[in-house]
């Protein structure tokens, strides 16, 4: 299985601050044979469904704001939110999709400092 | 609008059986791979189960193999989980997904019911 992890668990940023959140996997997500890498970001706020934010690691889903950006290599990602409003607070996960079983990174909280 | 509806939920006890159903509108259901995915009180996602678009491939995860089982009825445009010899680490709020890409088991979900609470307690 694909073990995804995250870092930090938890962070606190300021109204208008840069918020960074990273996911790890334990082994390569990037099919070469399209290029691909197969992560996505979902939100999830308190007593909702998770959302879906990202997804193909950097592809952002439609209506979803452009704040939120996603980056990565085969192996480790990033989830951006370039100018954090009080409506991302929230916890994110990564998910890998390459293989089953679908595995999610174990969350990462946003609050506002 | 795609939407996506959890019923069967409910509070029962250990080693007995329970069945999830989701009821999916405004999409084409039989294109997608549906999946269960659960959180279990304060904690994290846990993938749980998925079916392909027309029924005959399913995968689990290790820890309810053999107990549970992902159906679906086209016709009816709904996805069942029948659940049995349940567990209190069973206890979660289970949801269901729909696979983003037409015709593939694994893709990124998008979108997910509300949810469903099964609570496994004695």
């Amino acid at each position: 299985d694909i073990v995804m992890t995250q870092s930090p668990d938890s962070l606190a940023v300021s109204l208008g601050e840069r918020a960074t959140i990273n996911c790890k996997s334990s082994q390569t997500v990037l099919n070469s044979s399209n290029n691909k890498k197969y992560l996505a970001w979902y939100q999830q706020k308190p007593g909702q469904p998770p959302k879906l934010l990202i997804y193909w690691a950097s592809t952002r889903e439609s209506g979803v704001p452009d704040r939120f950006s996603g980056s990565g290599s085969g192996t480790d990602f990033t989830l951006t939110i370039s100018s954090l409003q009080a409506e991302d607070v929230a916890v994110y996960y990564c998910q890998q999709y390459y293989s089953i079983p679908v595995t999610f990174g174990p969350g990462t909280k946003v609050d506002i400092k | 609008q795609v939407q996506l509806v959890e019923s069967g939920g409910g509070v029962v006890q250990p080693g007995t059986s329970l069945r999830l159903s989701c009821a999916a509108s405004g999409i084409t259901f039989s294109s997608y791979g549906m999946h269960w995915v659960r959180q279990a009180p304060g904690k994290g996602l846990e993938w749980v189960a998925v079916i392909s678009y027309e029924g005959r491939k399913k995968y689990y995860t290790d820890s309810v193999k053999g107990r549970f089982t992902i159906s679906r009825d086209n016709s009816k445009n709904t996805l069942y989980l029948q659940m049995n010899s349940l567990r209190p680490e069973d206890t979660a709020v289970y949801y269901c997904a729909q696979g983003v890409e037409e015709q593939q088991m694994i893709t990124w979900f998008d979108p997910w019911g509300q949810g469903t609470l099964v609570t496994v307690s004695s």
